[in-house]
């Protein structure tokens, strides 16, 4: 079945900097979704990315969606506290009916 | 609208009884949803209503795992003899997915509730 995977599953960032972390599908995707979940909360919805080589940004956050549809990025810049959370990506399976989550990638940002 | 209601947030139970817990959709949405997740792993899907249909089953749930959606409305979701492994948070998503988009596979973004936590002991 797919499955999607995510890169790293920990990141461990000093506030200000920089950082990236990776989604890859098994499976070509129709679009992309990225979720957020705070620590003892529950995973909110962030973007969508539908075309391929699509970039969205919400204010420091940037979302990529590969050329071939079977990887995204998210890029945070300047990461601050309140962006400590897991963020997850999610795939829609080929008939589109669930989405498949990734592990997730557990931020912690050191002030 | 409130959003997506979970209920009871904490479970604790003993191995071998049964539990129920409930999920109030967004009202508008069509799509229902339940997920588990066990620390530090993503949801993992389980099974999902198209209003009151129950449509897919995950492979990986067990036969004493089961849900209804009886008016398309709320939800619930039972397991019955818990074991000690059954002990996650379970989370419940709402969707709307109208007819136009259902050739758009994108366009169903999911809504969570805050989740069901159950102990086993």
């Amino acid at each position: 079945g797919q499955q999607v995977m995510q890169i790293p599953q920990y990141q461990h960032v000093q506030e200000g900097e920089d950082f990236t972390t990776y989604c890859n599908s098994s499976t070509t995707l129709s679009n992309i979704q990225w979720y957020k979940q705070r620590p003892g909360g529950h995973p909110v919805f962030l973007i969508q990315l539908v075309k391929s080589g699509e970039v969205k940004k919400q204010k420091r956050l940037t979302f990529q969606f590969g050329e071939a549809k079977k990887n995204s990025s998210l890029h945070i810049t300047a990461t601050q506290t309140t962006d400590v959370g897991t963020y997850f990506c999610a795939g829609p399976g080929a008939a589109g009916n669930k989405l498949t989550f990734g592990g997730g990638t557990r931020v912690l940002v050191k002030p | 609208d409130t959003g997506v209601s979970q209920d009871p947030r904490h479970k604790i139970t003993k191995r071998g009884q049964n539990v129920t817990f409930r999920c109030d959709p967004i009202s508008e949405h069509n799509r229902l949803y339940w997920y588990r997740q066990t620390l530090g792993q993503g949801p993992e899907f389980l099974t999902y209503f198209q209003n009151e249909a129950q449509l897919e089953k995950s492979r990986l749930l067990s036969d004493r795992f089961s849900a209804e959606r009886p008016k398309g409305s709320f939800s619930t979701l039972e397991i019955q003899r818990t074991e000690q492994g059954d002990s996650a948070m379970y989370l419940c998503a709402s969707s709307y997915l109208a007819l136009r988009d259902r050739a758009y596979s994108g366009a169903n973004v999911l809504t969570f509730g805050a989740g069901s936590r159950l102990t086993v002991l």
